[in-house]
């Protein structure tokens, strides 16, 4: 199974101030077709999770600019830039180039 | 507006069964692959199992595969999850979202395993 490890942040994190949360796989997610197989959700307190990037660097539809994704094969980046209220919650990664799917473990996000 | 609707939830013993439906609206349904995602109690989220487009296809985790089983109506646009043989392990809100992009999700459904 394809290990995805994720980072902590050091909350809270002051507001306006800019995030990075970091993802690792256990193996590359970057497919033959040039596509790297990496998503970005975004679970907010007592809600589902929500998409935010895919394909590793895609906004989806809907989500502010502020969300960038980048990264290589297996080390990824989430950034936030200028942190707000909203953005509180979980972060996720998650890799959908094989089965098992996977996630990482998560990272709290906490505003101050 | 696409809406993922969950339903068949519960509180049931070990060794019992339980049946999930979710009720898909606002797309074409019967384009799409759909998957069920779990999440137990203060933990992470665990991919559970994922149906092909057609049903023609599914694959699990290998932790349910032989007690869950993944169906789809299509003329209905309604999920389904059969779960048999249910362990305490499996106590968790279970959400149904559209493959693979998983850019849409249910609210969940609460499924509790216990004597």
């Amino acid at each position: 199974d394809i290990v995805m490890t994720q980072g902590a942040l050091p909350n809270p994190v002051p507001s306006g101030e800019s995030a990075s949360i970091t993802c690792q796989s256990s193996k590359s997610l970057l497919h033959s077709n040039g596509k790297t197989y990496l998503n970005w959700y975004l679970q907010r307190p007592g809600q589902s999770p929500q998409l935010l990037i895919y394909w590793m660097s895609t906004r989806a539809s809907g989500v502010s600019d502020r969300f960038s994704g980048s990264g290589s094969g297996t080390d990824f980046t989430l950034k936030i830039s200028s942190v707000e209220a909203e953005d509180v919650g979980v972060y996720y990664c998650q890799q959908f180039l094989e089965y098992p799917l996977t996630f990482g473990s998560g990272t709290k996000l906490e505003i101050k | 507006e696409v809406q993922l609707v969950e339903s068949g939830g519960g509180l049931v013993q070990p060794g019992r069964s339980l049946k999930l439906s979710c009720a898909a609206s606002g797309f074409t349904f019967s384009n799409y692959g759909m998957a069920w995602v779990r999440q137990a109690p203060t933990k992470g989220l665990e991919w559970v199992a994922t149906i092909s487009y057609d049903g023609s296809s599914t694959y699990y985790r290998d932790s349910v595969k032989g007690r869950f089983t993944i169906s789809r109506d299509n003329a209905k646009s309604t999920l389904y999850l059969q779960m048999d043989s249910l362990r305490s392990e499996d106590t968790a809100t279970y959400y149904c979202a559209r493959h693979r992009l998983f850019d849409y999700w249910g609210q969940g459904v609460m499924v509790t395993v216990s004597s």
